[in-house]
């Protein structure tokens, strides 16, 4: 257990819905990290948060979505979903905003786009 | 952040050490060199990182050139377990930060 929860593990649901994605950090860090990995993309990073506040943005689609709350829990919004979503998404966090000694990294939650 | 070569592939015995390679050569001075690895599916997982100096810690070794062109991330005596494909980055340190992996070695272990 890294201590990076994400809920839920597997989801399934079809063309066009919205789903939330819920992360909750490691005791202690303030920074949450999201990433998409599906087959032919590889582990891409979508968006940084750092204590409630949007730090850095990588290539997110404008149907995506996220926020950290002020208990640092993290969600990702996906709307308008398309096949081309399904992907393993993964949270990461770090103490810090500069993460020098690396990212812990969830498990993963499971999207299925139907 | 300075692009990372690593072999696609590896094969190593279990219990022999596991030597991964990889290029950075235009790898700035203040850009770290971190190691990940992913073991099938799962979360990726921090090995190891290292500036200048080479590293080591509970986990594996992490040897940096003096040039700072190229490291070597060393699994002393690897299992079965270690099998993952590995991820060498190279990151400018910035509180506005991300990790940007690549393709990785993906390292198979075997009996």
């Amino acid at each position: 257990d890294s201590g990076v929860t994400q809920t839920p593990k597997h989801l399934i649901t079809a063309t066009g819905q919205r789903v939330t994605l819920r992360c909750s950090p490691r005791s202690g860090d303030l920074s949450v990290y999201w990433y998409q990995q599906s087959l032919d993309q590889g582990l891409q990073f979508l968006i940084q948060y750092y204590n409630g506040e949007e730090r850095a943005k990588g290539n997110i689609l404008e149907r995506f979505s996220a926020q950290q709350f002020p208990d640092l829990h993290s969600e990702l919004n996906l709307s308008s979903l398309e096949l081309g979503d399904s992907a393993l998404y993964f949270c990461a966090s770090s103490v810090d905003a500069g993460a020098v000694d690396g990212y812990t990294f969830g498990s993963g939650t499971r999207l299925t786009v139907v | 952040d300075a692009k990372t070569t690593q072999p696609t592939s590896m094969d190593c015995a279990e219990g022999r050490a596991a030597n991964l390679p990889c290029n950075h050569s235009t790898i700035s001075g203040n850009e770290y060199v971190y190691w990940y690895r992913q073991i099938h599916s799962q979360g990726p997982q921090y090995i190891i990182h290292g500036l200048k100096n080479n590293e080591t810690n509970e986990m594996a070794s992490l040897i940096i050139t003096e040039d700072r062109k190229s490291s070597t991330l060393i699994l002393p005596h690897a299992t079965l377990r270690d099998t993952a494909v590995y991820y060498c980055i190279a990151r400018l340190y910035s509180t506005a930060s991300k990790l940007t992996f690549g393709t990785g070695t993906r390292l198979q272990v075997t009996l």
